[in-house]
């Protein structure tokens, strides 16, 4: 069976400091990671993900992600947030391979709160 | 290329009703996951579907809930004999492979 856990439920920071959204993962096979980000009453939209190679992966809004294998980790990061950042983020794990169905497990969300 | 497409967006139904949620995947999607995510609970995985096929349905409760996807039209998520438990937001991602998925912007479900 797989978890997600995201400790933090919600983190308030000013406008121009960096955030860290930690996430960590249990897993007994292979997996993907993904960054989700909910803006109030909309969807979900992709910010990051993992597959394979690079564990540095980035998006084009200036997050990046590191996967850590051997912490179980796929924190979420910005040097430098923005107003606009204000939302819901998901850091959720699939599995693949062995008749896996790939289906999201989902960490409990972090409200990232930037004030002015 | 649109998105994934979901109707209704707001959907009231009384109790004992029939609820009947639409998803249109991405073009070239052939992969359909459903989601709910009730308030203090988060997402939730509930099906996994190909072209006419339910592939994976270990988070749909036993009763009163059915999902399709037909080999034309949308994906539907049925709940029959809604109940007040039921009101959740519902999300629809599609997915061209299955490795990574997009999600509709959800139908809210309000059941009175």
């Amino acid at each position: 069976a797989q978890s997600v856990t995201q400790l933090d439920s919600q983190v308030p920071v000013f406008e121009e400091a960096p955030v860290e959204l930690r996430c960590n993962y249990s897993s007994s096979v292979s997996v993907y990671l993904f960054w989700y980000v909910q803006y109030p009453n909309q969807g979900l939209q992709l910010l990051l993900k993992y597959l394979s190679g690079s564990t540095l992966v980035e998006s084009i809004n200036g997050f990046e992600a590191e996967f850590n294998k051997s912490q179980t980790s796929f924190h979420l990061r910005k040097p430098s947030v923005h107003i606009s950042d204000t939302a819901e983020y998901f850091c959720a794990v699939s599995s693949f391979g062995g008749g896996a169905t790939n289906k999201l497990i989902f960490g409990t969300g972090t409200l990232l709160a930037v004030q002015p | 290329n649109a998105g994934v497409m979901q109707n209704p967006r707001h959907l009231v139904r009384r109790r004992g009703q029939e609820a009947r949620l639409r998803c249109s995947p991405m073009k070239g999607h052939s992969h359909v996951y459903w989601y709910r995510q009730l308030p203090e609970e988060g997402l939730k995985f509930m099906v996994y579907l190909q072209k006419e096929n339910i592939i994976d349905e270990s988070g749909m409760p036993k009763e009163r809930f059915s999902a399709e996807f037909p080999k034309e039209g949308p994906s539907i998520l049925r709940i029959q004999q809604v109940v007040r438990g039921d009101s959740a937001a519902y999300f629809c991602a599609s997915s061209p492979t299955g490795d990574e998925q997009y999600f509709g912007p959800g139908t809210r479900l309000t059941v009175t």
